[in-house]
């Protein structure tokens, strides 16, 4: 199947710094990406989605000035925490569709931030 | 909108059948995942169905739509320790994949 790879699986960082997560996708044109945060023992929550070339569509109550994602490329999305918190610790995975793979959904390894 | 539901926990012995069951409500829905995630890991897609369909199965595992009620299960044959992890099931009716909140399957020995 095809392969999206996450990057870093593990970060810590300070707080009010700010670290970046890439997904690629490595095998096929990715054309929307999308972005979940997972809270322990939760379920994945939906942050973006992001279409090569535009902006990216925001779920309610997501801070785009705090989560923001750049789809540059048909194969890189990369998700920036900007001046992190201990509160945006999380769980982040990506994932990824092409229009050459139907509608499956690929996933990433996923992030594990810790801000401390 | 949309809603996914699944039970939290499910223990099943080495050797038996898993059965995992989710509802959803939108009936427009397309296609249906399973998705499985071992600890501190993303996600794997372990199987989908299309929604004309009403039985796949892919080796030990089986999933099963009824359209009717909007139930869609996934069944694990000879269920071994290996499989415990998070089952995640998931529907796509937009864009984004809607997920129920996971079913923990735990293999006892």
């Amino acid at each position: 199947g095809a392969v999206v790879s996450q990057h870093p699986s593990r970060v810590i960082c300070k707080s009010g710094t700010s670290v970046k997560i890439e997904c690629r996708s490595l095998d096929f044109q990715a054309t929307t990406m999308f972005w979940y945060r997972q809270f322990p023992k939760q379920s994945l929550m939906l942050m973006a989605t992001s279409n090569e070339g535009s902006k990216a569509t925001y779920e309610q109550g997501v801070e785009k000035d705090k989560f923001l994602i750049n789809h540059a490329s048909l194969t890189l999305s990369t998700l920036t925490v900007t001046s992190a918190h201990p509160e945006d610790s999380s769980f982040y995975i990506c994932s990824a569709r092409g229009t050459g793979k139907g509608t499956e959904a690929f996933f990433g390894q996923g992030t594990r931030l810790t801000v401390v | 909108g949309e809603d996914v539901e699944q039970s939290l926990f499910l223990s099943v012995r080495e050797g038996d059948s898993s059965v995992i069951n989710c509802t959803y409500t939108d009936s427009s829905s397309t296609y249906l995942y399973w998705y499985k995630q071992e600890p501190g890991a993303g996600l794997q897609l372990l199987t989908y169905i299309f929604s004309n369909m009403d039985m796949k199965q892919d080796q030990r595992l089986t999933v099963l739509l009824n359209k009717k009620d909007k139930h869609l299960s996934l069944r694990i044959a000879d269920t071994q320790t290996g499989d415990s992890a998070i089952y995640f099931c998931a529907e796509i009716v937009n864009t984004p994949l809607v997920f129920g909140k996971g079913t923990r399957l735990s293999v006892i020995a």
